[in-house]
């Protein structure tokens, strides 16, 4: 049964560097069609995704974050990791990762949605 | 971006009503729409991927509908483990957005 779990610091100082990492099991990374993906939601808000990546490392970003976002993978550790850098109080979030499921279409090309995430983890900034 | 809006923010309701979710986009987005359901302290899970398909082991009072820019959300009979926020998301491009939530709540 696939499996994503984060982990990474729970305290971050403001306009430190952010770094998560989602291991996942029971599927392999390198071998897969899928995305994999971070979101976050800030206490008492909605989501937001904040990008993705392929096993081969092709990545996306959301736009608003892209200039302090940095997603990479290891496949060798069936992991892929997030870093934000320069925070401050609005990056207080859970963070979760998730798996992306594509679906292709004839005519549009591929789609891909989060079927399963992880549990989330909470991350504050504050000095 | 795609912005998605969905109404109403927060639904009062009585276990066994029908309630109804809508999600509009900003602009079409064909069937990429999915569904969530988030419950406080927990990860959001997917109920709903292209607009309409229900995903594995959801109960089958989950349904939803719409294509281009208007979608729903619909419970049959609404039951006590489905007071939660749910959230639409579309999937039309590599840029991936989210509704703004809609907290089911007990009337």
């Amino acid at each position: 049964q696939l499996q994503l779990q984060e982990s990474g610091p729970g305290l971050v100082k403001p306009s430190e560097t952010l770094s998560l990492t989602c291991t996942v099991s029971g599927d392999s990374i390198s071998s897969s069609n899928f995305y994999w993906g971070w979101i976050r939601q800030p206490p008492g808000k909605g989501l937001e995704w904040i990008g993705s990546i392929y096993h081969s490392g092709s990545t996306y970003y959301n736009p608003s974050l892209k200039s302090r976002v940095t997603i990479s993978v290891d496949a060798s550790k069936n992991q892929f990791s997030l870093k934000v850098s320069s925070v401050t109080a609005a990056d207080t979030a859970v963070y979760y990762c998730a798996r992306q499921k594509p679906y292709y279409d004839i005519l549009t090309g591929t789609h891909y949605y989060m079927d399963v995430w992880g549990k989330g983890t909470t991350v504050t900034v504050s000095s | 971006d795609i912005q998605m809006t969905q109404s109403p923010s927060t639904l009062s309701a009585s276990v066994g009503d029908r309630v109804t979710i809508t999600c509009r986009a900003s602009q079409s987005i064909s069937s990429w729409l999915a569904w969530y359901q988030q419950k406080p302290g927990k990860a959001p899970k997917l109920l709903i991927y292209k607009a309409s398909s229900l995903e594995s082991g959801v109960p089958s009072r989950f349904s939803g509908s719409g294509s281009g820019t208007e979608f729903t959300l619909t419970i049959s009979s609404l039951q006590p483990d489905d007071f939660a926020t749910y959230y639409c998301q579309q999937y039309n491009s590599y840029w991936w957005t989210f509704g703004q939530g809609t907290k089911v709540e007990i009337k």
